[in-house]
């Protein structure tokens, strides 16, 4: 398995609160990704990082937002949650290149109350 | 937002019955085809890549096939076993934003009832 670990697996907050995610890699991959899944959704992107420092927006990242300062860390950060960001997310590496994939992490439940 | 549609949404099929499915994504700015086999309570994990029209990927009992030109993959399962119970994504990369960002489709969840 590729080595991605996000924490923490799972959260349960009250509207209004900070919530920050993280994912860790230790494969030195470029690229890193968050995403969320929602019933009848897939996988949405919210936002992404190509290099340190380097991020760009998703479809779905009003709300969010994203710091990458070294290489194996990428943080989603919810400034004041809200109940409508109750989701699975889930962070994604990957190596420029069109044959390249995405691996995935195993995924963070938050419940937004 | 560019849209990728994923046919049928569910299915059920006996052991060792042969399935397929269908991911449709736009036929312009091309960059790349991809497909993962997703677990309940697991991550989705990649089983397929492809980028050039006429691809065709095989994995075991798994095969892919890509037509860049009308804009969809099939993906195939033949001698279908409980074990493939899980729902397959496809992903389109398109060169209009460097390829970077994956779109998904919302996946075919298949049942394998032995």
């Amino acid at each position: 398995d590729a080595g991605i670990t996000q924490s923490p697996r799972h959260k349960v907050t009250e509207t209004g609160t900070p919530v920050t995610l993280r994912c860790h890699q230790t494969e030195n991959h470029r690229y890193m990704y968050w995403y969320r899944q929602d019933p009848g959704h897939g996988l949405r992107l919210i936002h992404y990082s190509y290099g340190v420092k380097d991020t760009d927006k998703g479809e779905v990242s009003d709300g969010y937002s994203v710091s990458r300062s070294k290489t194996e860390d990428f943080l989603l950060t919810l400034e004041s949650a809200t109940s409508s960001q109750t989701s699975v997310y889930f962070c994604a590496i990957s190596e420029p290149g069109a044959n390249q994939p995405q691996h995935f992490g195993d995924g963070t439940r938050l419940s937004i109350l | 937002i560019l849209n990728v549609e994923q046919s049928p949404q569910s299915l059920h099929v006996q052991e060792g019955d042969s399935t397929n499915f269908t991911c449709s994504f736009p036929s312009s700015n091309f960059y790349a085809l991809h497909w993962y086999r997703w677990e309940t309570a697991k991550s989705p994990e990649a089983l397929f890549v492809m980028t050039l029209n006429g691809d065709e990927k095989k994995k075991g009992r798994i095969s892919a096939t890509l037509n860049t030109k009308e804009g969809y993959s099939y993906l195939y399962i033949k001698g279908s076993q409980p074990e493939d119970s899980a729902t397959y994504l496809c992903a389109f990369r398109s060169v209009a934003n460097t390829g970077n960002q994956f779109y998904f489709g919302t996946g075919t969840s298949l049942t394998v009832i032995p």
